[in-house]
C-alpha cells in the first residue's frame, strides 16, 4: 500500500537557522504531494503542495520539490521564524480518493529566539 | 479558498453521555468528509468517510455504533460519540474534499480546527 515516511523530530532550530525536514513515498500510480501544518490546539492546514513531478510547491518561505526518481517531497526553509513553531505533516493524495490520503507521522517543530 | 469550520472546539462531558461535533464547509459544497481522531504527538487515523445522503463508511476497528456519523446536507456532517468513556477523549478533526475548482483535482483536503474531547 501507499505510504509516507517523513523525518522523526522533534526538530529543535534556533530563529533564522536553515530547515528541512525529509520526506519519502512508495505510492501505486501518480499522487499529489502536500505539506500540511498543524499549530498547537488547531487542525490541519495546507503549507505547499505538488500535483506532478518537478514540480515545486511553495509558501511562505518554505519549500518542497516533487522528485520522481528518489520519491521524495523535502521540506525546507532559508530561516525559520519562532512563528513556525508547529507540527509539520507530509502526505499524499489522489484526486479520485482524496479521503484515502496517507500521512505521515509528523514531525514537530520549535524554534527558539 | 475553502473554508471548513468545526464546533466546538473543545467539550468535556461525563462518562456516559453523548456528544455532537458538527463539521461544515463554509464557502462551497462537501459531497465527501472524513473524519479522523489524534492522539497526542500522532498522526492522523481516519475513522470514517462521510458521503451526503447516504451511510458512511468506517474504517476497519472503528466501531459504527459507537461514533455515529451523519451527512445530512452538502454542507454539513456531524459526528456523535455515543456512550462516551474516557478512552473516547482525543482530537477529531473533519476535513473535506472540495468540489470542482476547490482542490478536487490534485486530493487536497480542507481541514476543520479540530475538537478536543475530554470524557471524565
Amino acid at each position: 500500500g501507499d505510504s509516507v515516511t517523513q523525518m522523526e523530530g522533534p526538530v529543535t532550530l534556533s530563529e533564522e537557522a536553515f530547515l528541512t525536514i525529509n520526506c519519502t513515498y512508495t505510492a501505486t500510480g501518480y499522487p499529489s504531494l502536500f505539506w500540511y501544518v498543524q499549530y498547537p490546539g488547531e487542525g490541519l492546514q495546507l503549507l505547499l503542495k505538488a500535483t506532478k513531478a518537478d514540480d515545486k510547491g511553495s509558501n511562505k518561505g518554505f519549500e518542497a520539490t516533487y522528485r520522481k526518481e528518489t520519491t521524495s517531497f523535502h521540506l525546507e526553509k532559508g530561516s525559520v521564524q519562532v512563528s513556525d513553531s508547529a507540527v509539520y505533516f507530509c502526505a499524499l493524495g489522489f484526486d479520485t480518493n482524496a479521503g484515502k490520503s496517507t500521512f505521515g507521522d509528523g514531525t514537530t517543530l520549535t524554534v527558539k529566539p | 479558498g475553502a473554508v471548513v469550520s468545526q464546533h466546538p472546539s473543545w467539550v468535556i462531558c461525563k462518562s456516559g453521555t453523548s456528544v455532537k461535533i458538527e463539521c461544515r464547509s463554509l464557502d462551497f459544497q462537501a459531497t465527501t468528509m472524513f473524519w479522523y481522531r489524534q492522539f497526542p504527538k500522532q498522526s492522523l487515523m481516519l475513522m470514517a468517510t462521510s458521503n451526503e445522503g447516504s451511510k458512511a463508511t468506517y474504517e476497519q476497528g472503528v466501531e459504527k455504533d459507537k461514533f455515529l456519523i451523519n451527512h445530512a446536507s452538502l454542507t454539513l456532517s456531524t459526528l456523535t460519540v455515543t456512550s462516551a468513556h474516557p478512552e473516547d477523549s482525543s482530537f477529531y478533526i473533519c476535513s473535506a474534499q472540495g468540489t470542482s475548482g476547490f482542490g478536487t483535482d490534485t486530493g487536497e483536503l480542507f481541514f476543520g480546527e479540530g475538537s478536543r474531547l475530554t470524557v471524565l
